[in-house]
């Protein structure tokens, strides 16, 4: 198995809505990440989890909460956004090393009301 | 910090024929080189990365990029491009030392028939 799932594929939400992104990878990547991706533009890191522990974040506003509750899953709650939020949503994992690949989930296609 | 330049935002060619990617890097520190493909509607897909030794590098379908230190270049070719090969190009670039994998802007690659 060498994919990233990512659940839901499409989300529509209001600005007082609470949801959740959803990824999952079988490869034992101990690294994960999300990212985030504007029309036409490169995906922008937001966090990445080393061994279950949050390790970077990219000054990303509150309103979005990661959560990585075993190996396997990475977890992105939303609550509050606001329209600028409205993006595709990249989950990406790696074996643990910088030089190493990342795989990349197909993306969760945000908009928000 | 690191910061990754794609000269064109746009390449359209014709089919079957070469075509050249051009991508700039700076960086303060060492680090490994990435060309990644996004195709409508999925997330993204290693094509190939230069991590040392010899700085040519090429992928399975054909592409090829070259490692060039004194002009900070990895820029990536193909000798004979199909409509298949249409899709966003992202070149980019991790230091040696952490997680962050900062991405250029993008090519569009377009081949038409």
């Amino acid at each position: 198995d060498t994919e990233v799932t990512q659940t839901p594929k499409h989300l529509v939400m209001g600005m007082t809505n609470k949801k959740s992104l959803k990824c999952e990878q079988h490869m034992g990547h101990r690294a994960m990440y999300w990212y985030k991706q504007k029309a036409k533009k490169p995906p922008e890191l937001m966090f990445v989890y080393s061994y279950e522990k949050l390790s970077i974040n990219e000054s990303v506003p509150s309103r979005f909460s990661p959560e990585c509750p075993n190996s396997s899953l990475l977890n992105l709650h939303l609550h509050a956004l606001q329209p600028e939020d409205s993006a595709l949503y990249l989950c990406a994992s790696s074996r643990q090393g910088v030089n190493e690949k990342l795989f990349f989930g197909s993306g969760t296609q945000l908009s928000v009301l | 910090a690191q910061s990754v330049t794609q000269l064109d935002s746009q390449v359209p060619v014709f089919e079957e024929a070469p075509v050249e990617l051009r991508c700039n890097y700076s960086s303060s520190v060492s680090v490994y080189l990435f060309w990644y493909v996004q195709y409508p509607n999925q997330g993204l897909q290693l094509l190939l990365k230069y991590l040392s030794g010899s700085t040519l590098v090429e992928s399975i379908n054909g592409f090829e990029a070259e490692f060039n230190k004194s002009q900070t270049s990895f820029h990536l070719r193909k000798p004979s491009v199909h409509i298949s090969d249409t899709a966003e190009y992202f070149c980019a670039v991790t230091d040696t030392g952490g997680f962050k994998t900062i991405f250029g802007a993008g090519t569009r690659l377009f081949v038409k028939a």
